[in-house]
C-alpha cells in the first residue's frame, strides 16, 4: 500500500468556524508533511513531523495548528481562518526525514475560505 | 542558498512529438534531485530522481532526464508525448534547511494538442 489518504476532498468554511483535515498513511513512513499549495504554484512546507518531533515553518500562522496523534495519522486544524488560506493542502509521507527520500502526496484538500 | 528554476512557465506540445522540460538549479554539494508530476486536482508523483551514478535517470511513464554538472541542469525528456501527460511538472532539489527536505522549482505546465 503506497497509498496517502486525505479528508475530506472538499471543504468550505467561514472565518469563524473550526474545522480539522485529516491525513493517513499505512507505509510505515515515520515523516509526515502538510503542504499548502496556491493556484499555479509549488508547494509550501507547513509543517513536519518527523518521528512524532514537530518541525514548523515559522511563516506559517498559528490559526493552523498540526497535530500527529501517532505514526499513521496527521491532522490539521484550523480555527478562524482568512479568505487567503484558501488553497489546496497536501499531505505527504516519507520513510524517514531525509533529503533523499522520496515523498508520497496525498489527493489534497480543496479548502475555501468565505 | 539551494534554488531550482525552471525557465518555461507553460509548453504546448502536439500528441506523438518529444518533450524536453527545463529545470536548472543552485546547490553548493552534490545535489539531490527530483522530477514530481501532478495532474490537475491531484498530488504529487515522483517520476524520478538523480543522487549519484549514472547521469542519465529513467523514470515512471517514459520519462527519462540526465544530470549536467557543468550546466547545473536536470531536464526532463520523453520520445513521444500521450495527452495524458498533460500537467504540472515540478523539478525539486533536496534541501538542507531547518525545516525544509525538498526545494520545489515553481513549476511546467504541459498541455498536449491531440
Amino acid at each position: 500500500d503506497t497509498e496517502v489518504t486525505q479528508t475530506p476532498k472538499h471543504l468550505v468554511m467561514g472565518m469563524t468556524n473550526k474545522k480539522s483535515l485529516k491525513c493517513e498513511q499505512h507505509m510505515g513512513h515515520r515523516a509526515m508533511y502538510w503542504y499548502k499549495q496556491k493556484a499555479k504554484k509549488p508547494p509550501e512546507l507547513m509543517f513536519v513531523y518527523s518521528y512524532e518531533k514537530l518541525s514548523i515553518n515559522e511563516s506559517v500562522p498559528s490559526r493552523f495548528s498540526p497535530e500527529c496523534p501517532n505514526s499513521s495519522l496527521l491532522n490539521l486544524h484550523l480555527h478562524a481562518l482568512q479568505p487567503e488560506d484558501s488553497a489546496l493542502y497536501l499531505c505527504a509521507s516519507s520513510p524517514t526525514r531525509s533529503n533523499t527520500d522520496t515523498q508520497y502526496f496525498g489527493p489534497g484538500t480543496r479548502l475555501t475560505v468565505l | 542558498a539551494q534554488s531550482v528554476t525552471q525557465p518555461d512557465i507553460h509548453i504546448t506540445v502536439s500528441e506523438g512529438a518529444s518533450l524536453e522540460l527545463r529545470c536548472n538549479y543552485s546547490y553548493g554539494a552534490t545535489p539531490y534531485l527530483f522530477w514530481y508530476v501532478q495532474s490537475p486536482g491531484q498530488g504529487l508523483q515522483l517520476l524520478l530522481k538523480y543522487f549519484s551514478g549514472d547521469t542519465l535517470v529513467q523514470g515512471i511513464k517514459g520519462f527519462e532526464a540526465e544530470f549536467k554538472r557543468s550546466q547545473s541542469s536536470f531536464n526532463l525528456r520523453k520520445p513521444s508525448v500521450h495527452w495524458s501527460d498533460a500537467a504540472e511538472y515540478f523539478c525539486a532539489v533536496g534541501a538542507r534547511t531547518s525545516y525544509d527536505t525538498v526545494i520545489f522549482g515553481p513549476g511546467t505546465s504541459l498541455s498536449v494538442i491531440p
